[in-house]
C-alpha cells in the first residue's frame, strides 16, 4: 500500500493569484497522477508526472495553467496559476500501487480550492 | 474516446436489503475495471479490481461482475448498512496498466435504518 500526504487540505484564495499543492508519498513510485473533481462531480485527470520528464497533460489542460514538478520519486506539487472562481476544486494526487496492471490506485486526501 | 457512465441519481435503499450500482462503458473493453468509495471530503478508496477475464470476484459484502458483451460491470452490496453510504465511482485504467485511471460519475448510495 501506499500513503499519500497533501498539503495545504484546503485554502481560500484571490483570483488572479497562484496556489502549489504538494503531494508526499510514503515509498518510491513511477507515476504520479494529478486529478481534479469539481463541485457534484467525479475525478477528471489533469496530467501524469514521471520523474525526470515532463509532465503529460489530458486534453483541456496546459502546462501553463498547470504547471508540475516531480524532483523525485516520493514528491510532486502541482500549481494552480492565475486563478479563476471555476478553478474552486478538490484537487487529488494519486499513486498506482506496485505491480504492473494489478494493483488499486491510491489517493492522498486532496486540496480543497476556494477561489473568491 | 472511452466513457464511462454510471447512474447519477442517487440510490435510496433500505438497511438489510442488497444495493445494485450499474457502471457502463463506450468503446473497447479495458483489460480490467475497478470500483472505488468516496465519502465526502476524502479521496476514493479502493474496493475490487475485475479483469476481463473473470466473470465475478466477491470481498466480504460486495460482489462485482464484469459483462464485455454488454460494456457493463455490476457492483452488489449485500445485506447493507448505513455506513456502506457513500458515493461509489467505477474506473477503468486506460494506460494499459499504468493505473491511469478515467472514472464515472458515481452512484451516490444512502442506505436507511
Amino acid at each position: 500500500s501506499a500513503v499519500i500526504s497533501q498539503k495545504p487540505s484546503r485554502d481560500i484564495c484571490q483570483r488572479g493569484t497562484s496556489l502549489t499543492i504538494q503531494c508526499q508519498v510514503d515509498s518510491q513510485v513511477t507515476m504520479m497522477f494529478w486529478y481534479r473533481q469539481q463541485p457534484g462531480q467525479s475525478l477528471t485527470l489533469i496530467a501524469t508526472a514521471n520523474q525526470g520528464s515532463e509532465a503529460t497533460y489530458e486534453s483541456g489542460f496546459v502546462i501553463d495553467k498547470f504547471p508540475i514538478s516531480r524532483p523525485n520519486l516520493t514528491f510532486s506539487t502541482l500549481t494552480v496559476s492565475n486563478m479563476s472562481p471555476e478553478d474552486s476544486s478538490i484537487y487529488l494526487c494519486s499513486v498506482a500501487g506496485t505491480g504492473f496492471g494489478n494493483t488499486e490506485a491510491f489517493f492522498g486526501q486532496g486540496t480543497r480550492l476556494t477561489v473568491v | 474516446s472511452q466513457k464511462i457512465e454510471q447512474n447519477s441519481e442517487a440510490l435510496n435503499i433500505q438497511e438489510g436489503k442488497t444495493a445494485t450500482l450499474t457502471c457502463n462503458y463506450t468503446n473497447y473493453s479495458p483489460a480490467y475495471l475497478q470500483w472505488y468509495r468516496q465519502d465526502p471530503g476524502r479521496g476514493p478508496v479502493f474496493l475490487l479490481l475485475i479483469r476481463e477475464n473473470e466473470k465475478e470476484k466477491r470481498k466480504e459484502r460486495l460482489k462485482v461482475t464484469f459483462d464485455t458483451t454488454l460494456k457493463q460491470s455490476l457492483f452488489h452490496i449485500t445485506a447493507s448498512q448505513p455506513a456502506d453510504s457513500a458515493t461509489y465511482l467505477c474506473a477503468l485504467d486506460i494506460s494499459g496498466g499504468y493505473n491511469k485511471l478515467i472514472f464515472g460519475a458515481g452512484t451516490r448510495l444512502a442506505v436507511h435504518p
